[in-house]
């Protein structure tokens, strides 16, 4: 089955400063990934998500890039902001009938 | 439109004790999942249903776990008799199956056994 691994665990970055999430998945027949972001003591909410047939999608400081034949995306958040801190979880499926399969999750930090 | 519902929202209860977690899913979702969520063990699938129908419960921990689906609109995930290690939180998923992706957590049920 499926397997996301999601690095890194914890991430500190100074206000302004932008962060980077990587994620590898192991079945190449997977072509959905999603990013949900977890605020303390919350429940995970989508944020961004990408389905394999684009390579990139933006929505405002928020971008999310594939690499299908490496088996990888990644997270990218620009401009951080305190309130950009959260656990953020990428996730991995094949389109529809199967469920998602997550990551270990990034503890995100922006110092202000 | 109402989101995933989940109850209680908190539950405390002693070892040994029956513990029923509730779950109405967003009306029209037809796959549910339940997850459980702890620091060590990041979130876990324990079992999700298409259509009412348990399809894969393969992560659900032990015996002492049990869910159910009885229509669309309500699902429930029972632990009897619980243990401590089972204190976690455990999030109720649906999703539109077939049509897209997107999931929709619910609030989570926080579960502490003593």
């Amino acid at each position: 089955g499926e397997n996301v691994e999601q690095h890194p665990s914890t991430l500190s970055v100074q206000e302004g400063d932008s962060a980077v999430i990587k994620c590898t998945y192991s079945d190449s027949a997977s072509n959905y990934f999603p990013w949900y972001k977890q605020e303390l003591g919350k429940r995970p909410q989508l944020i961004i998500d990408i389905r394999s047939n684009v390579g990139e999608k933006k929505d405002q400081r928020i971008a999310v890039t594939l690499n299908k034949t490496a088996k990888h995306f990644s997270l990218h958040i620009t401009e951080t902001q305190p309130e950009d801190s959260a656990v953020y979880f990428c996730a991995a499926s094949l389109s529809g009938n199967t469920p998602l399969v997550f990551g270990k999750g990034t503890r995100l930090s922006v110092i202000a | 439109d109402a989101g995933v519902i989940q109850s209680p929202r908190h539950e405390v209860t002693e070892m040994g004790q029956e513990v029923t977690l509730r779950c109405k899913p967003i009306s029209g979702h037809n796959s549910l999942f339940w997850y459980r969520q702890t620091m060590m063990r990041g979130l876990e699938l324990l079992i999700y249903f298409n259509n009412n129908v348990p399809i894969d419960d393969s992560g659900m921990p032990e015996d002492r776990f049990s869910a159910k689906m009885p229509n669309a609109s309500f699902s429930t995930l029972k632990i009897q008799p619980s243990e401590p290690r089972d204190s976690a939180v455990y999030f109720c998923a649906s999703r539109l199956q077939g049509f897209g992706e997107t999931q929709y957590f619910g609030p989570g049920t926080r579960l502490l056994v003593l």
